[in-house]
């Protein structure tokens, strides 16, 4: 079935030291996003690509990047985790821009800080 | 500015009884809306969405929703609810200001009882 797949589910990184999470995608989407979500919490954009187009939310710190190689893949990078990134990090896609277009979900990847 | 409300934290309905999740949204013109599930330790599924036409949308895994301009409401119902329905529910609309962008109401979480 195609879908939106990361890895790893779960990931444990040291205070500070950087962490990479990565997000495939099979449905040949133009679009791919990165959120966050807290416990309880409903997730929150932190950037997109639109084919190679990368667009950040003004509210993203600096911390957070993102880089997208190809159609199919796309990373999230956290240069210095502290202890407030420890989250759900959700990756999404859509075949365009527009309101009425559905992002999928891929499941997630929970990141602990120690 | 647009927002999506979902006033229930949380809801408890026993097996078998039916469902229905309130979503209230605030935006200008017709809106994009949506209705996703995210199981424990999951993301987040597209259960249903509505654009326009029949103000009553079907979806996946028997729920439907009902758009009531009058009312700023799209809300969410199961005429019978499963243990597997126990979830976090999230109602959002898409932004009309940024054509990438889902505003995702804080969420309802669903349990129910045996």
């Amino acid at each position: 079935d195609a879908m939106v797949i990361q890895n790893p589910r779960y990931q444990v990184t040291q205070f500070g030291k950087p962490v990479t999470l990565s997000c495939s995608q099979t449905l040949n989407h133009n679009v791919m996003y990165w959120y966050q979500q807290k416990s309880s919490q409903a997730p929150k954009l932190l950037f997109h690509y639109y084919d190679k187009d990368f667009n950040n939310e003004a509210d993203t710190p600096d911390n957070f990047q993102s880089r997208r190689p190809n159609t199919s893949f796309c990373f999230l990078d956290i240069r210095s985790p502290g202890l407030g990134d420890a989250a759900m990090y959700l990756c999404a896609t859509s075949r365009g821009t527009g309101p009425g277009q559905p992002q999928h979900f891929g499941d997630g990847t929970r990141l602990s800080i120690l | 500015a647009q927002s999506v409300t979902q006033p229930d934290i949380h809801i408890t309905v026993s097996e078998g009884a039916s469902l229905e999740l309130r979503c209230n949204y605030s935006y200008g013109a017709t809106p994009y809306l949506f209705w996703y599930v995210q199981s424990p330790g999951q993301g987040l599924q597209l259960l249903l969405k509505y654009f326009s036409g029949d103000t009553l949308v079907q979806g996946i895994k028997g729920f439907e929703a009902e758009f009531k301009r009058s009312q700023s409401s799209f809300n969410l119902r199961k005429p019978s609810v499963h243990w597997s329905d126990a979830a976090e529910y999230f109602c959002a609309v898409g932004a009309a200001d940024s054509s990438y962008k889902l505003i995702f109401g804080s969420g309802t979480r669903l349990l129910v009882r045996p």
